[in-house]
């Protein structure tokens, strides 16, 4: 079946450094979205790409989706300790334009 | 309401008892999500409705799982004789007629002892 991977599975930094998270897709994707979940948490809508090549950014994050739209990258400027949680990406099912499937997340610590 | 309500919070059973959770989406919300997410790893699809039909149930692990949305709102997932292995935290959320982002609730986090 189709599967969503992510890497790193966990990542810790110092506050100020900078953090990248990658997910890939066996197939291709429509679209993809990302989610924040802060721990204890549920997972937080942050965007959704659509168009092959696509780049948002939204302050200091920047979120890219690749040009075969199998891979998607979410790239962190300068991290502080609010960045906290797991990232997961997440796309359609080949069968199901609604039905999601998530990434296997990942995790990042930020220390101040 | 302000956004997806889940109930119970938490919820102890003993294996082999049935439990019911209860999931109040977004007033205007079409589509209607059922996720379980076990400790470290990524929400699991399970169930998708789309008003009162359920549009794709092909994530329920077995027949003893079961959900339901009579009304196209309110939303029950029923887990009947559950196990162990049923131990996780059930995740619904809603999205305006089934396309972009997903509004999830806190979760009803599920024990089976």
């Amino acid at each position: 079946g189709q599967q969503v991977m992510q890497i790193p599975q966990y990542q810790h930094v110092q506050e100020g450094e900078d953090f990248t998270t990658y997910c890939n897709s066996s197939t291709t994707l429509s679209n993809i979205q990302w989610y924040k979940q802060r721990p204890g948490g549920h997972p937080v809508f942050l965007i959704q790409l659509v168009k092959s090549g696509e780049v948002k950014k939204q302050k200091r994050l920047t979120f890219q989706f690749g040009e075969a739209k199998k891979n998607s990258s979410l790239h962190i400027t300068a991290t502080q300790t609010t960045d906290v949680g797991t990232y997961f990406c997440a796309g359609p099912m080949n069968t199901g334009f609604q039905k999601l499937v998530f990434g296997t997340g990942t995790r990042l610590l930020v220390s101040p | 309401g302000a956004g997806v309500s889940q109930t119970p919070s938490n919820k102890v059973t003993e294996k082999g008892k049935y439990v019911e959770l209860r999931c109040d989406p977004i007033s205007g919300h079409t589509a209607l999500y059922w996720y379980r997410q076990s400790l470290g790893q990524g929400p699991e699809f399970l169930i998708y409705f789309q008003g009162t039909g359920a549009a794709d149930d092909s994530g329920l692990p077995n027949d003893r799982f079961f959900a339901v949305r009579p009304e196209g709102s309110v939303s029950t997932l029923k887990i009947q004789r559950t196990e162990r292995g049923d131990s996780a935290v059930y995740l619904c959320a809603s999205s305006f007629q089934g396309t972009g982002e997903l509004f999830f609730g806190e979760g009803s986090r599920l024990t089976v002892l």
